[in-house]
């Protein structure tokens, strides 16, 4: 299948401190990248939908001037937890797809994820 | 309620058991379903998907029921590597929702 990769695999930081996970489609065009946060032994929650050259559109209860989403190319999407706290700590997920014609996808293609601690 | 719901487990079997997990959805719109699996601390990998007429893979065996928004996951000659835990995912014309899984665990 398709490979999507994250960076950093984790992270550790200060309370306070901005933190950027990046998420490339390596071998397709990915018009649409979805960003999922888990906390553990929750389920899988959507925070945002990102298209290629336009806004995000959040969630609701996603706060979107906390987590800033960009995606300026098809194969790289960002998102920034800006002043991250202890309970932003979380496994975070993009997942990429390719529109089909009629308005449906294949399957979506999981990065590897990032996880996140702040302190 | 929630969209899609598992009984969480977990899940402790001996090898070579059979184990059979089961999901509910409430979005009645819903197109696509799928089993996926989630190893601790990994991504979730697409397990098979789920089909009305009801499909196998293997030892697996994944059945769909539309009326009653039932989804089930069979298992079969459980194996160690099969200890992971098992999302069951809805699709509509939304991005995938995923249940909260159910943990399997697999004992010699």
């Amino acid at each position: 299948g398709a490979v999507v990769s994250q960076h950093p695999s984790w992270v550790i930081c200060k309370s306070g401190t901005s933190v950027k996970i990046e998420c490339r489609s390596l071998d397709f065009q990915a018009t649409t990248m979805f960003w999922y946060r888990q906390f553990p032994k929750q389920s899988l929650m959507l925070m945002a939908t990102s298209n290629e050259g336009s806004k995000a559109t959040y969630e609701q209860g996603v706060e979107k001037d906390k987590f800033l989403i960009n995606h300026a190319s098809l194969t790289l999407s960002t998102l920034t937890v800006t002043s991250a706290h202890p309970e932003d700590s979380s496994f975070y997920i993009c997942s990429a797809i390719t529109w089909r014609e009629g308005g449906t996808y294949n399957e979506q293609f999981f990065g590897p994820g990032t996880r996140l601690t702040v302190l | 309620r929630k969209e899609v719901e598992q009984d969480p487990g977990p899940f402790n079997v001996p090898e070579g058991a059979t184990v059979a997990f089961n999901c509910t959805y409430s979005n009645s719109a819903s197109q696509s379903f799928f089993w996926y699996r989630q190893d601790c601390r990994k991504e979730p990998k697409l397990l098979m998907s789920v089909y009305s007429s009801g499909n196998e893979d293997g030892r697996f065996t994944a059945q769909l029921n539309r009326a009653s928004q039932y989804i089930s996951l069979l298992i079969r000659d459980s194996k160690l590597s099969d200890s992971a835990t098992y999302l069951c995912v809805v699709k509509g014309n939304t991005p995938l929702v995923f249940g909260k899984g159910t943990r399997l665990s697999v004992i010699a």
